[in-house]
């Protein structure tokens, strides 16, 4: 089975400009999650969405935003970049079985990440 | 204070030795991930539990509900082992995860 993936690697902006990322998870998985890591502030949960819906959101401002299509792949857009946006961003994907309305806690498989430079 | 608490930050070995990492939380949680992440940032996901202990090859996560801790161990250590890893919790109410800063591993052959 094909591991996650991401689009792009890597990625050069610069300020003020907007960014798209792609992830697809892995072949039936129903759950993607996207992560901001960086030096300074380390791994920090971005949003996570189930059945194209956005079931939890992370503290980031309202430039940070994603979907998820009805085949599961998501993307995630951030607006107006600044220079702290420079991150490596990584998605993970699971299964996304659930106990009536609550998730079960699952193993998440991560993708290579996107790495963004803002200038 | 962080949610999430590992010791030590920078931990060096040489080859064969017998290595622990700590994970310290504060709050309840669901659940608790190790993951590892090689030079280059690729991540993977080694145990995910919220009791007990698991073990896969000379990899061991044990976790302590009522002390709020959970310890990897890597047994007989390889230069392959190193990375730096991480310990994650899924908080109770709330499934996103929280992380911790992560423990650099070196080992010398």
């Amino acid at each position: 089975k094909a591991g996650v993936t991401q689009t792009p690697r890597y990625l050069i902006k610069t300020r003020g400009q907007q960014v798209t990322l792609s992830c697809s998870p892995i072949s039936g998985h129903r759950s993607v999650s996207w992560y901001q890591q960086t030096p300074g502030q380390g791994l920090q949960f971005l949003f996570e969405y189930f059945s194209e819906t956005q079931r939890n959101k992370g503290n980031f401002p309202g430039r940070f935003s994603g979907r998820q299509f009805s085949n599961s792949r998501s993307e995630m857009n951030v607006s107006t970049l600044e220079l702290g946006d420079s991150a490596l961003y990584l998605c993970a994907s699971s299964l996304g079985r659930l106990a009536g309305a609550r998730r079960y806690q699952e193993t998440q498989y991560f993708g290579p990440g996107t790495r963004l430079l803002v200038l | 204070k962080n949610e999430v608490e590992q010791s030590p930050q920078n931990l060096t070995a040489q080859e064969g030795e017998f290595i622990t990492i700590n994970c310290s939380y504060s709050v309840g949680i669901s659940a608790l991930h190790w993951l590892q992440q090689h030079p280059g940032g690729g991540i993977v996901s080694l145990f995910m539990l919220s009791s007990g202990k698991k073990k896969h090859g000379r990899l061991i996560a044990t976790i302590n509900i009522q002390e709020k801790h959970s310890s990897l161990h890597i047994t007989a250590s390889h230069p392959r082992d190193s990375a730096v890893y991480i310990c994650a919790v899924a908080l109770f109410g709330n499934e996103k995860l929280t992380f911790g800063t992560g423990t650099r591993l070196t080992i010398i052959p």
